[in-house]
């Protein structure tokens, strides 16, 4: 059973528009939930992350909005750029377990020039 | 500030073999987590360690394993390869087990094939 669930797979965005991916969960357990970004060939890299305490968090272009009602949260990219192009993962975890992360599938971002 | 080391890069294994994996984690680190990355199942937790000792597992069987060393330094074990464990492994780097709001940073990964 997939704890966190991603949409879209696959997203194709023109240079300077906006990319978002959306990320819903169930187990209201979870406290941290944080993006990856994974380029081919490397490990995911953290990109930004918040906690369900807030709402809204924005580092540079990206942004996290999280509805702790819905159990939904999502990834803003404003101003997407070719160099974004890349798989996102959102994960979501406990603190009670630690370091484990429930992974969604992934959403592979195309930025058009 | 060096990130995290997995050793090595590629792994090629016949069915039936074991294999061991090795991660270094960002150094003051404590806890290593291990997952692993297919294309059909995503990124899947394995386990995590802390100091030396596992904390938690994942749903994998008993051919994986691992330890952690005193000096934090983990590996992992697949033994009695099959096709199906061919892979990406990721290892992730924390501070702290346990505190919540913990950042986890990953390795590039070992690719490991199973012919």
């Amino acid at each position: 059973q997939q704890q966190v669930k991603q949409s879209p797979q696959s997203l194709i965005v023109q240079k300077g528009g906006i990319s978002i991916i959306n990320c819903a969960y169930e187990n209201t357990a979870f406290d941290y939930f944080p993006w990856y970004q994974q380029f081919p060939g490397k490990g995911p890299a953290l990109l930004i992350a918040i906690r369900p305490d807030v709402s809204e968090k924005k580092e540079g272009r990206f942004t996290i909005s999280f509805n702790k009602s819905a159990k939904q949260f999502s990834l803003h990219i404003m101003d997407s750029q070719p160099g974004d192009s890349a798989t996102y993962f959102c994960a979501a975890s406990n603190a009670n377990t630690g370091n484990q992360f429930y992974f969604g599938t992934g959403t592979s971002l195309t930025v058009i020039p | 500030k060096a990130g995290v080391t997995q050793t090595p890069r590629y792994l090629i294994k016949t069915r039936g073999q074991q294999v061991t994996l090795s991660c270094s984690p960002i150094s003051g680190h404590r806890s290593v987590s291990w997952y692993q990355q297919t294309p059909g199942q995503g990124l899947q937790f394995l386990f995590e360690y802390f100091s030396e000792t596992q904390r938690n597992k994942g749903n994998f069987p008993g051919r994986f394993s691992g330890r952690q060393f005193s000096n934090s330094r983990s590996e992992m074990n697949v033994s009695t390869l099959e096709l199906g464990d061919s892979a990406l492994y990721l290892c992730a780097s924390s501070l702290v087990w346990g505190a919540g709001y913990t950042e986890a940073f990953f390795g590039q990964g070992t690719r490991l094939t199973v012919v």
